[in-house]
Order: structure tokens, then sequence, then C-alpha cells
């Protein structure tokens, strides 16, 4: 257990709709990063934050937007979901803030989305 | 952009045999290699950190060397057992907070 929680596990949904994808980091983490992996695809980077502020962003769609809340979990929104955005979403917390500071990654479960 | 490069793809192993894995990164602005293994329907899990050129880690039989001059990492396992079997990750941090992951090699060890 990496101490990094994901809700929910599974979710079906249809093109077009919205939905939240929650996690909450380990224990005294300040970093929490977002990754996507689509069939057959790497890891993909989404977004970063730290402490409450986003520090670094990647291929994130528009349409994807993130947010860390004082208590330090996070949330991914997605809307007008295609078809595409079906994928497995990682939550991963560090308790350095990256960069020259690069402490190891604790992943979550992972949130699988299945758009249909 | 830091395009990170793992080879190979996959590899099948019989049980006993030593392996090894290369990670390719982009030596300028570095930060910090890392090295994950990733098993079916779990999630990734840290084996390595490493920052220094030259640095060597071990873990059991699991063993890392980083080249920072020459942007590349070698993940070796001596004497492969079926529980090896997993997908190896590596992510490079450069110049940005991005933690930028390779597509892995995925490793089978046969018994």
């Amino acid at each position: 257990d990496s101490g990094v929680t994901q809700t929910p596990k599974h979710l079906i949904t249809a093109t077009g709709q919205r939905v939240t994808l929650r996690c909450s980091p380990r224990s005294g983490d300040l970093s929490v990063y977002w990754y996507q992996q689509s069939l057959d695809q790497g890891l993909q980077f989404l977004i970063q934050y730290y402490n409450g502020e986003e520090r670094a962003k990647g291929n994130i769609l528009e349409r994807f937007s993130a947010q860390q809340f004082p208590d330090l979990h996070s949330e991914l929104n997605l809307s007008s979901l295609e078809l595409g955005d079906s994928a497995l979403y990682f939550c991963a917390s560090s308790v350095s803030a990256g960069g020259p500071l690069s402490g190891e990654l604790f992943f979550g479960e992972g949130s699988r989305l299945t758009v249909l | 952009i830091l395009n990170v490069e793992q080879s190979p793809q996959s590899l099948h192993v019989q049980e006993g045999d030593s392996t090894n894995f290369t990670c390719s990164f982009p030596s300028s602005n570095f930060y910090a290699l890392h090295w994950y293994r990733w098993e079916t329907a779990k999630s990734p899990e840290a084996l390595f950190v490493m920052t220094l050129n030259g640095d060597e880690k071990k873990k059991g039989r699991i063993s890392a060397t980083l080249n920072t001059k020459e942007g590349y990492s070698y993940l070796y396992i001596k004497g492969s057992q079926p529980e090896d079997s997993a997908t190896y990750l590596c992510a490079a941090t450069s110049g940005t907070y991005k933690y930028i992951f390779g597509t892995g090699t995925r490793l089978k060890v046969l018994a």
C-alpha cells in the first residue's frame, strides 16, 4: 500500500459527459502528479501541483483541469469526454517539489475511465 | 522537449538468466533518473533514484548505473526469477519539474 488513495477505481460514462477523479496523497507529501495511461502507451504526464499551486504542465487537454485543495487532496476534472479519453489515470505523490529535488513518486492504484 | 527512451520494449528470459535494460535521456539540465517496477494490476513502485554521474544503486539482485554525461542508465537483474516479471519504467527530470517516463521494458521470466 503506497498510501496514495484514488477514487473511483472504475468509472463508465458516455461521450460528452464530465467526470471528476480524486486523489489523496500520502501523509506529508506536498506534490501531486497526474498521469494518463492509454492502451499501449506509456505514462503521459498531465500536470503537477505542489502545496496548492500548479508547478508543471504536460500534454493536458484544455477540456481537462485540475486543482489541489488546502488539505492537499487533488481532483482531475475531465469534461466533454471523448472515446479517446478512455484510459487509466494515475495520481502520484512526492514529498518534494520535483526538479532539482526529485524524490521518488508514490502511485495510487489508478482510476480506470471508460467512455462509451 | 524531454524524451526518455527505453530498450528493449519487451524481453523474455529463462529463470536464472541475468539481463539488463537501457534508459536514454537528454543529458542537458539533468536532475534525476528514477527506475520503477510495475507489476500487472498494481501501481508502479520506485526501485532507485539516482542523481550523480557514476551513481550505482543495488537492491538485492537488481542494480542500476547512471551516466549523466552521455545520458543513459542501465538496470541489471542477476539470476532472474519468475517474480521479477514486470514492466520496468525509467523516468527523468531535466530542467523542469516534470517526471517524464519512458514507455517501459516488459520483462517475462520463464520458469
